[in-house]
């Protein structure tokens, strides 16, 4: 199965400041089909990030995805307070699906 | 509005069983793959099986395959997870996603429902 590894595995930042997250495949993952989540306390992750680049319905621009093949970046151009959670990568082309092990984006 | 409504979570003894179900409504289930997805406390994403759209088709994680199965009932616009011979490390929120195809997003999730293993 494809592994993938995030870092940092925490991300202190402030509001208002740049947050560059990676993700990292043990293989290239197949027509670049990489997801970013978010997920709060308490609530299910929702989807930000698909395809690698393509923002999901809804999701302010301010997020972006890019990469390809084996390395792939979630950046959040100017943190608001409502962007401090646990952000997760997920490959979705090749089974079993896998997940990352979380980056936790804190103040 | 889509909606994904997991129930059947609790406690279960080890070597037990459960049925997880995720009613949806606000899209045509019959179109849909269907995964579900597990978060032991504390820890990261898993992702246990899929489904596709007339249930011709299942995938299971190594860890889970012999013990869970997947099912949907179209029909009834619900989607199971029978989980048999529970261990320790099955205990997590199971959540069920949605995605439109095999090489899919998982676009909606439900609230989840926990699933705790213990004597």
């Amino acid at each position: 199965e494809i592994v993938l590894t995030q870092s940092p595995g925490t991300l202190s930042l402030s509001p208002g400041e740049r947050a560059t997250l990676s993700c990292r495949a043990s293989q290239s993952i197949i027509l670049n089909y990489l997801a970013w989540y978010q997920q709060k306390p308490g609530q299910a992750p929702s989807l930000l990030i698909y395809s690698a680049s393509r923002r999901a319905t809804g999701i302010p621009d301010r997020f972006s995805g890019s990469g390809s093949e084996t390395d792939f970046t979630l950046t959040i151009s100017r943190l608001e307070p409502e962007d401090f959670a646990v952000y997760y990568c997920q490959q979705y082309g090749t089974s079993p699906s896998t997940f990352g092990q979380g980056t936790r984006l804190e103040i | 509005e889509v909606q994904l409504v997991e129930s059947g979570g609790g406690l279960v003894q080890p070597g037990g069983s459960r049925r997880l179900s995720c009613a949806v409504s606000g899209f045509t289930f019959s179109s849909h793959w269907m995964h579900w997805v597990r978060q032991a406390p504390g820890k990261g994403l898993m992702w246990v099986a899929r489904i596709n759209s007339d249930a011709s088709s299942t995938a299971y994680a190594d860890s889970v395959k012999g013990r869970f199965t997947i099912s949907r009932d179209n029909a009834e616009n619900t989607l199971y997870l029978q989980m048999n011979s529970l261990r320790g490390d099955d205990a997590a929120v199971y959540y069920c996603a949605r995605a439109t195809t095999m090489s899919s997003p998982l676009r909606d999730w439900g609230q989840g429902t926990p699933v705790i293993v213990s004597s």
